[in-house]
């Protein structure tokens, strides 16, 4: 079956620091792949998306790259914000209908 | 445009109360879905609609729960009767995802909070 494998956390950093957040799939056929935040008290929402081998996604000065051959889609970005603090999921679609999702990795950015 | 609306956003009842959880997804979306969110076990899917059709309700815990979806606009998470445990954050997501066609999201609504005491 499907599966989603994402960096464990939670993830403390810095201002300014560089993020990454790695997350590794396996799937039959060829998923889309997602990356979506969950902000506190709130629902979860997309971030940015890659439908296909070397799709470059990107969002908000966040970036994730399609990378078949190592079945990765990890998330970076170059200097994170205390607004970025937030819990990430990385999650796949096939053609079956439903989404498989990560099991999030919390991000605290302190000032 | 409007997103998914969950109502209510917060509900606090007593362990035996039936507890219904409603959501209306966004207009065109075929698929519904509804979650379960807790410290202990992260984002359960419980079940999902397509096209009003229960597709896959393994998720669902118990024959306490129950779902429905009586028209394309909107739908019901029950509970009855309510226990302690089922405290959590229930989020319904919608997504205009059809057969064949992979590269659409879901989209969440913000959640019922729900306290069971």
């Amino acid at each position: 079956g499907n599966s989603v494998t994402q960096m464990e956390g939670p993830v403390t950093l810095s201002e300014e620091a560089f993020l990454t957040i790695n997350c590794t799939y396996t799937a039959t056929g060829y998923p889309s792949l997602f990356w979506y935040v969950q902000y506190p008290g709130e629902g979860l929402q997309l971030l940015l998306k890659a439908t296909k081998a070397d799709d470059k996604g990107s969002n908000k000065g966040f970036e994730a790259t399609y990378r078949k051959e190592t079945t990765s889609f990890h998330l970076e970005k170059g200097s994170v914000q205390v607004s970025d603090s937030a819990v990430y999921f990385c999650a796949l679609n096939t053609n079956a209908g439903k989404s498989t999702f990560g099991d999030g990795t919390t991000l605290t950015v302190k000032p | 445009d409007a997103g998914v609306i969950q109502s209510p956003r917060h509900e606090v009842t007593e362990m035996g109360q039936e507890v219904t959880l409603r959501c209306k997804p966004i207009s065109g979306h075929d698929y519904l879905f509804w979650y379960r969110q807790t410290m202990m076990r992260g984002l359960e899917l419980l079940i999902y609609f397509n096209n009003n059709v229960p597709i896959d309700d393994s998720g669902m815990p118990e024959d306490r729960f129950s779902a429905k979806m009586p028209n394309a606009s909107f739908s019901t998470l029950k509970i009855q009767p309510s226990e302690p445990r089922d405290s959590a954050v229930y989020f319904c997501a919608s997504s205009p995802q059809s057969a064949g066609n992979s590269n659409q999201p879901q989209h969440f609504g913000d959640g019922t909070r729900l306290s069971i005491l």
